[in-house]
């Protein structure tokens, strides 16, 4: 059974970069996946940050695609989010999920809560 | 880009009762369209694919409908695990766009 654990800095400071990295445990990153990254602002509804495969390839929201670059460790098992000149509106619970080929998310992690905040 | 709307956004029922989900896009989806529950606190959880494909392991008592530009999810008699916070989500386009959420509370 696939497992998706987020982690990184729950604050960041505003300007500057929001760094995520999702493990993924029970199976590879190969095959048919995209890995994917979402996230819900606090009381607020869901958005759809955009998603990697293991060769690299990546599809991005274009409503973020000018700060946003997924990046995949097929060696560590692991991919990770970076976001860039981020502000108080990009504090959100951050999930990571696979989509197994099929472009919906089928399993997620937990999420992990970042806060921009000076 | 696609937008999507979900009516209500929120609806208080009992259990046994028979509800029903709207969700409207924008523009013509075909049948790209999911709906995931989500509890507070946790994660979402893909419900049904395909506008009327249920996942599997979910209960035969949601359903799902349409194509286009108008969809419903239907839980067609309601149980306490139910009560949570519906969203729809189109994967016609890389925005993904999901619904505002319709919370489904207790009467």
């Amino acid at each position: 059974q696939v497992q998706l654990q987020e982690s990184g800095p729950g604050l960041v400071r505003p300007s500057g970069t929001l760094s995520l990295t999702c493990a993924v445990s029970g199976g590879s990153l190969d095959g048919t996946n995209w890995w994917v990254w979402a996230r819900q602002p606090p009381g607020k509804g869901l958005e759809w940050i955009g998603e990697i495969n293991h060769t690299g390839s990546t599809n991005y929201n274009p409503s973020l695609k000018n700060r946003v670059i997924i990046s995949v460790d097929n060696s560590k098992n692991q991919f990770s989010l970076s976001l860039t000149s981020v502000t108080a509106a990009d504090t959100a619970v951050y999930y990571c999920a696979r989509d197994p080929g099929r472009a919906v998310a089928v399993i997620w992690g937990q999420g992990t809560m970042v806060t921009v905040s000076s | 880009d696609i937008q999507m709307t979900q009516s209500p956004s929120t609806l208080s029922a009992s259990v046994g009762d028979r509800v029903t989900i709207t969700c409207r896009a924008s523009q013509s989806i075909s049948s790209w369209l999911a709906w995931y529950q989500q509890k507070p606190g946790k994660a979402p959880k893909l419900l049904i694919s395909q506008a009327s494909t249920l996942e599997s392991g979910v209960p035969s008592r949601f359903s799902g409908s349409g194509s286009g530009t108008e969809f419903t999810v239907t839980i067609s008699s309601l149980q306490p695990d139910d009560f949570a916070t519906y969203y729809c989500q189109q994967y016609k386009t890389y925005s993904r766009t999901f619904g505002q959420g319709t919370r489904v509370e207790i009467k």
